[in-house]
């Protein structure tokens, strides 16, 4: 069974400051895990995927994050927030194999304060 | 290029209705998979087509709610006896893959914002 925690609902930054969205995941086997991000009135768009590779995957508008098997976490983090950052921020986690297993994080809105 | 397009944007039905809405995936994309967002949630896997068939309609609620792609690319999600709980963005999304997998980047769509009264 697979299962997504995304421990804030809602994270406010300052302009510059760091961002820091927190994600815990649960699979039973090897998964892959995305950050996805929603803008308002617009479609989803995938922010980087960890497919086993490196442990530390770098997408874009600089954002990055971590896989730490040992934690079970894959935190998105960005060093300096703008604020066209500002939007709601989706972990997904899935099997290698079946859509079935596709499963999102309730979200984590970011607003950023200029 | 042209993205993922769903149509109609709102939908506004009564309760009962038969509603059926929209999914232009990227051109030449082979599969394409149909999500529902509810207010304050992430997106629910529906089904996923590869091809003119549906691979996995697994995540689809009850027999209410039915997917077709006849010619592989459009597709049509058809909620028949809609409830007030169908409410919700219903979002496509196409990729050119072909392992059905989300290792599959996919390209999501806008959406189709479905109300229930």
């Amino acid at each position: 069974a697979q299962s997504v925690t995304q421990l804030d609902s809602h994270v406010s930054v300052s302009e510059g400051t760091p961002v820091l969205l927190r994600c815990n995941y649960s699979s039973s086997y090897s998964p892959s895990l995305f950050w996805y991000v929603q803008h308002p009135n617009k479609g989803l768009q995938l922010l980087l995927k960890y497919t086993s590779a490196a442990t530390l995957v770098k997408g874009i508008n600089g954002f990055e994050a971590e896989f730490k098997k040992s934690e079970t976490s894959f935190h998105l983090t960005k060093p300096s927030a703008h604020m066209s950052d500002a939007a709601e921020y989706f972990c997904v986690v899935s099997g290698r194999s079946s859509a079935s297993k596709i499963i999102f994080g309730s979200g984590t809105r970011l607003s950023i304060r200029p | 290029g042209a993205g993922v397009s769903q149509t109609p944007s709102n939908k506004v039905t009564e309760k009962g209705k038969y509603v059926e809405l929209r999914c232009d995936p990227i051109s030449g994309h082979t599969a394409l998979y149909w999500y529902r967002q509810s207010l304050g949630q992430g997106p629910e896997f529906l089904i996923y087509f590869q091809g003119t068939g549906a691979a996995d309609d697994s995540g689809l609620p009850n027999d209410r709610f039915f997917a077709v792609r006849p010619e592989g690319s459009v597709s049509t999600l058809k909620i028949q006896r809609t409830e007030r709980g169908d409410s919700a963005v219903y979002l496509c999304a196409s990729s050119s893959r072909t392992s059905g997998s989300l290792s599959d980047t996919q390209y999501f769509g806008p959406g189709t914002r479905l109300t229930v009264l």
